[in-house]
């Protein structure tokens, strides 16, 4: 069975320029994660969905950043315009349920110079 | 604020040795805690989970929970050097909440 898969796998950008990270979470899974890691904040949460449905986004740091959720199978996260700061490694995760374990993807390694 | 504790580390211990790694967490609320390990370059993978007091063993792991004291560890018997990775303390946060809280962890170095 495919874990949850993420693309790109790694991106350098520009500082400026709109970064789209993609999610496909496993199948049947009914709650999507998207978080940052860095060393100084360790794991973090920006957003997750349940069914579909943003439920808490309170972890998104500004307005740069946005995320989708179109359908059960695929799911977005956009930074524009991307900053050095956002430089990190974005992890998406699903999991079946509320208390459920979470799965995580590959991660995509981004870095804005 | 939630929030989740750990020893940052390094831990090291000498191959087949126990290490014991630690957590505490701030919301008394938690309703399930979980261990996951990462190597470097790597996604988190989980480990174990527990959801009740006490300990609960799987092969060479024993987590132990104890939510009076908030407290939650994991013990690693007959350490191996391909046990050396960050090991990360989740919680979740109960409720409605679906998602986890984790910790920074703690880095594990098994010498041979």
């Amino acid at each position: 069975d495919a874990g949850v898969i993420q693309s790109p796998r790694h991106e350098v950008t520009e500082m400026g320029q709109e970064v789209t990270l993609r999610c496909k979470p496993i199948s049947g899974h009914n709650s999507l994660f998207w978080y940052r890691q860095t060393m100084m904040r360790g794991l973090e949460l920006l957003i997750y969905f349940n069914n579909n449905v943003p439920i808490d986004d309170s972890g998104m740091p500004e307005d740069r950043f946005s995320a989708k959720m179109p359908n059960a199978s695929f799911s977005t996260l956009k930074i524009q315009p991307s900053e050095p700061r956002d430089s990190a490694v974005y992890f998406c995760a699903s999991s079946s349920g509320i208390g459920n374990t979470i799965y995580f993807g590959e991660g995509s390694w981004l870095t804005v110079v | 604020q939630k929030e989740v504790e750990q020893n940052s580390g390094p831990l090291s211990v000498p191959e087949g040795a126990i290490a014991s790694l630690n957590c505490t967490y701030s919301d008394r609320g938690s309703q399930s805690f979980f261990w996951y390990r990462q190597y470097s370059g790597k996604s988190p993978e989980l480990i174990m989970f527990i959801y009740s007091n006490g300990d609960k063993e799987d092969g060479r792991f024993t987590a132990q929970l104890n939510k009076a004291s908030q407290y939650v560890s994991l013990l690693i018997r007959d350490s191996q050097p391909s046990d050396s990775a960050t090991y990360l303390c989740a919680v979740n946060p109960g409720g409605s909440q679906g998602n986890l809280i984790f910790g920074k962890g703690t880095k594990l170095s098994v010498k041979p």
